[in-house]
C-alpha cells in the first residue's frame, strides 16, 4: 500500500550547521506534501509545504526539494540552532486530505 | 487570531470509562480533523468533517468510538468504553475550504489519553 517513510530515525547536528532530513513516499499520485515540526508536549506545527507541480521551495532557513522521479523529498534546514532540536515529520496529501504521515525524524542540535 | 485547542490536555482513566475529547478549531476554519498517535507509531488520521458533515471517517478503529461536530464549529470525539490500546495522543488539526482541495492543516497540542 502506499507509505510514507523516513530514512533515519535520529539525526545529530552541530549548531551552526545545516542538517537535511529525508523522506521517501510511494505514491506517484501524491499532489501535496508537508513538513511539520513538534516539540516535546506540543501539536505537529507547519514549517513548510510543496506541491507536486514545483521541485524547490524555500522558506525562512528551510528549504523542502521534492523529486518526483525518485519519490523523495527532503528538508534543508540552514545553520541550525537548539531551537531547531524536535521530531520532524513529513506528510503527503493524496488530494482528498487526509494525511498521511512518516514515523518522523528526531533531530538533535548538539551546541 | 488564536490556533487550535483541544481539552484537556491530559487524561486518565480506567478500562472501561468513557472519555470526552473536545477539540475549537480555528475560527473560520471548515475543516475539521482528528489524528492519533499511539506510542512508537506514526500519527494517524482518524476521520474529517467538513463544517458539520463527516466526510471520511474511514480511519476510525472501531465503533466505540464517536465524533460529533454540532453546528460545525468545535468537535468532540468520545470513547465508549474505553480500551488498553486507545492510550496514545489525539490531535485535532483545522484548514480552511478550498475549491481545489488542499490547504495547511494546523494542529492543536493534541490530548494525551491513559487507559489503565
Amino acid at each position: 500500500g502506499e507509505s510514507v517513510g523516513l530514512h533515519l530515525p535520529t539525526l545529530s547536528v552541530q549548531e551552526g550547521d545545516n542538517s537535511i532530513i529525508n523522506c521517501a513516499y510511494s505514491n506517484s499520485a501524491s499532489d501535496y506534501f508537508i513538513w511539520y515540526k513538534q516539540e516535546s508536549g506540543k501539536g505537529p506545527q507547519f514549517i513548510i509545504d510543496i506541491r507536486s507541480n514545483m521541485d524547490k521551495r524555500q522558506g525562512q532557513r528551510v528549504t523542502v526539494l521534492l523529486n518526483k522521479t525518485v519519490k523523495h523529498l527532503s528538508l534543508q534546514i540552514a545553520a541550525t540552532q537548539p531551537g531547531d532540536s524536535a521530531v520532524y515529520f513529513c506528510a503527503e496529501n493524496f488530494g482528498n486530505e487526509k494525511l498521511t504521515f512518516g514515523t518522523g525524524t528526531r533531530l538533535t542540535i548538539i551546541p | 487570531e488564536a490556533g487550535v485547542t483541544q481539552f484537556p490536555s491530559h487524561s486518565v482513566i480506567e478500562k472501561g470509562q468513557t472519555v470526552t475529547l473536545r477539540c475549537d478549531p480555528i475560527s473560520g476554519h471548515d475543516n475539521l480533523y482528528w489524528y492519533r498517535r499511539v506510542m512508537g507509531k506514526e500519527i494517524k488520521f482518524l476521520l474529517h468533517f467538513v463544517k458539520e458533515s463527516k466526510q471520511d471517517e474511514s480511519g476510525m478503529p472501531n465503533n466505540r468510538f464517536l465524533a460529533e461536530r454540532t453546528g460545525g464549529t468545535y468537535s468532540t470525539l468520545k470513547v465508549q468504553p474505553a480500551e488498553l490500546e486507545d492510550s496514545g495522543v489525539y490531535f485535532c488539526a483545522s484548514s480552511r475550504l478550498e475549491a481545489r482541495g488542499t490547504d495547511t492543516q494546523y494542529f492543536g497540542p493534541g490530548t494525551r489519553l491513559t487507559v489503565l
